[in-house]
């Protein structure tokens, strides 16, 4: 079984409709991450989590919320989407310490569609 | 603006030449990541590079870093067709924390 799953992997959707995209582990890493994928514009982070208490915003967090349920689970939704949040969304986990220093490991990704 | 920036943006060579890609950052970092990615898949972790390091080698992969110059290269040798991806760098300040990706490195391979 895959350490970092994605659900949906696939999502069509309309304008203005609510969007959940939800991010499990199960490497037990305190440290959670919300990137989406534009071509040509590499990774950019929306939000983090180093801890349940604690989320963070990246640079791009504006159209977006997150919500960290649990160590394992990190979701983000997109309160109402716009054809411009189309694109590839990648959640990613890590931990510091015992020499890991941050190393992301990556789930499959979603590709968002808004129409 | 990013924190790593690649160079070239795309790259392509024949089977067997050698593949090498630059990255630059801009603040003091602890560490540097290269990561490579198979087309619309998720991140891969190739090899980490600490601050302190100037060389190491994994494989086929040898990766450099130039503090003074802010500066990380990855060198492919003998590269296969199966290397094709995007290869992207990305690196954290010195009390860790969130990453920062370059736009990434396209590599083409072609046999």
């Amino acid at each position: 079984d895959a350490d970092v799953t994605q659900t949906p992997r696939n999502r069509i959707t309309k304008t203005g409709k609510r969007i959940m995209l939800e991010c499990s582990q199960t490497k037990g890493h305190d440290r959670m991450y919300w990137y989406r994928q534009d071509p040509g514009l590499g990774l950019r982070l929306i939000y983090y989590s180093f801890d349940v208490k604690d989320i963070n915003k990246g640079e791009i967090s504006d159209g977006y919320s997150v919500s960290r349920q649990a160590q394992a689970k990190f979701s983000l939704s997109l309160e109402s989407a716009i054809p411009n949040q189309t694109a590839l969304y990648f959640c990613a986990t890590s931990t510091w310490g015992s020499g890991r220093e941050d190393t992301q490991y990556f789930g499959p990704g979603t590709r968002l569609t808004v129409l | 603006s990013q924190q790593g920036e690649e160079d070239p943006q795309a790259l392509s060579i024949q089977e067997g030449e050698n593949a090498t890609m630059n990255c630059s950052y801009k603040t003091s970092i602890n560490n540097l990541q290269w990561y490579r990615q198979n087309s619309g898949r998720g991140l891969v972790h190739l090899i980490l590079i600490r601050s302190n390091e100037r060389e190491k080698h994994s494989g086929r992969l040898r990766v450099t870093l130039d503090t003074s110059k802010k500066s990380s290269s990855l060198l492919i040798t003998a590269s296969r067709a199966a290397d094709t991806a995007s290869y992207f760098c990305s690196s954290n300040g010195n009390q860790g924390g969130k990453l920062i990706f370059g736009q990434g490195t396209e590599l083409s391979v072609k046999p």
